[in-house]
């Protein structure tokens, strides 16, 4: 099952709605997380089930969809989520990632 | 707190061999299925392998299959991948990490080692 997330990279602004979309090839029902990343840094589990909010994570934080169509929403940008968030389909195997979107200082 | 700390990496020819190992505490590590993942330079993430909580069930990449091999010693709250025939493009950082799981079904990787780096080159 191939992932295909968009955009690959956006430039925002502190305090911005942001939304990040994640396509699968084929239904993966709910079997979708996402992931950020900072550089030199392991990723780190953001939510789970699509709509999931793994515990700690702010809740500025979002997730939706099902089937085929996802996206990871930041109500309000924060210095802190400049990363690559990366989504992952746990459906079948193997579990494959998006290509990642890289969220930039405009 | 949950810890998975990975060592083993290096550099290797191609066509060698590296054990990588994934020292885990701060939970009960035979109750939970584990996998690897890697991360080639300036990449994106790509999944490895899995190998259930027992060690019974396990699953590769078809990138790797036939040349790697993951194993877990539960009495040593360890997690291993054995590496040989190794290429250029097997060079990457390689995570650890613990999955999440409900009714029998994958949620995620919800902890993640700080990786360590293989690097294939003559």
């Amino acid at each position: 099952i191939q992932l295909t997330q968009s955009p690959s990279s956006l430039s925002a602004s502190v305090g911005d709605r942001v939304t990040i979309t994640c396509r699968a090839s084929q239904g993966i029902s709910s079997y979708l997380a996402w992931y950020q990343q900072k550089p030199g840094k392991a990723p780190k589990l953001l939510i789970y089930a699509a709509s999931t909010l793994q515990s700690g994570v702010p809740s500025r934080f979002s997730g939706s969809g099902s089937g085929t169509d996802f996206t990871l929403t930041i109500s309000s940008l924060q210095p802190e989520d400049f990363a690559t968030y990366y989504c992952q389909q746990l459906n079948s195997y193997p579990p494959t990632f998006g290509g990642g979107t890289k969220v930039e200082i405009k | 707190q949950v810890q998975l700390v990975e060592s083993g990496g290096g550099l290797v020819k191609p066509g060698g061999s590296l054990r990588l190992s994934c020292a885990a505490s701060g939970f009960t590590f035979s109750d939970y299925y584990m996998s690897w993942i890697r991360q080639a330079p300036g990449k994106g993430l790509e999944w490895v392998s899995y190998i259930s909580s027992s060690g019974s069930t396990i699953y590769y990449a078809d990138s790797v299959k036939g040349r790697f091999t993951i194993s877990r010693d539960n009495a040593k709250n360890s997690l291993y991948l054995q590496m040989n025939s190794l290429r250029a493009e097997d060079t990457a950082v390689y995570y650890c990490a613990r999955v999440t799981r409900r009714d029998g079904y994958n949620e995620g990787f919800d902890y993640w080692g700080q990786g360590t780096l293989v690097t294939v080159s003559s």
